[in-house]
């Protein structure tokens, strides 16, 4: 069967730090991967899609960045941490071939003071 | 830009009661899923439409596809207290790019 672990789970970084959040899927190969970003109380918004290894698209200009090192690796870094980075990141995966469902992470949940 | 708009942000029912809530997209959707977040969880799907009009029902929970494939709906018949969460739409446009509506926080009175 298939997983995904993220992590760390919960994680407190000061302004100007730089952040690696760190997502991992077993169980299947070439999957599409996912990162979301959900703010307090809000909907989740789409940061980076990847459907391959090195192959990133970013959907908002941010102080984000992320990378494919391996096919079932997915990492979200920052060199300087914003306030406005804080929120519930979550990673995701869905599988390459079919239109079928998001798999989420457990998230990774940043507060930047 | 991501332009799922769902609708209401937030419903207070007692339990028993009827919810619904609506998820509008401002271009046609390849297809629409729906997910379920619990408090201090992670997104956890239900259900995919694909068709034009489709209707599918998972015991208390009715999901609707509109004809033009830019609006759905998710009705729950009867809440209980385990329904209590954000529901959550995602649209996909291009392929295999979700696009999640802002949700829906249900809240059931014992």
């Amino acid at each position: 069967s298939q997983t995904i672990h993220q992590w760390p789970a919960t994680l407190v970084q000061p302004v100007g730090s730089p952040l690696s959040l760190e997502c991992t899927v077993e169980g299947t190969s070439n999957p599409n991967l996912y990162w979301y970003r959900q703010a307090a109380g809000r909907g989740l918004q789409l940061l980076f899609y990847s459907v391959g290894i090195g192959q990133i698209s970013s959907e908002v200009p941010q102080n984000l960045s992320a990378s494919r090192p391996q096919d079932r690796q997915f990492i979200l870094s920052s060199k300087k941490l914003l306030l406005s980075d804080s929120g519930f990141y979550l990673c995701a995966w869905s599988h390459r071939d079919r239109t079928g469902e998001l798999f989420f992470g457990e998230g990774s949940r940043l507060t930047v003071l | 830009g991501q332009q799922v708009m769902q609708i209401p942000q937030y419903q207070h029912v007692q339990e028993g009661e009827d919810f619904t809530t609506y998820c509008n997209s401002s271009t046609t959707l390849s297809n629409i899923q729906w997910y379920k977040q619990r408090p201090g969880g992670h997104p956890v799907f239900l259900i995919q439409l694909v068709k034009s009009g489709e209707v599918k029902k998972q015991k208390r929970l009715t999901f609707q596809f509109g004809e033009a494939k830019k609006n759905s709906s998710l009705h729950i018949t009867a809440t209980q207290t385990t329904d209590v969460g954000t529901y959550f739409c995602a649209g996909l446009r291009n392929f295999n790019k979700f696009y999640f509506g802002s949700g829906t926080k249900l809240n059931v009175k014992p």
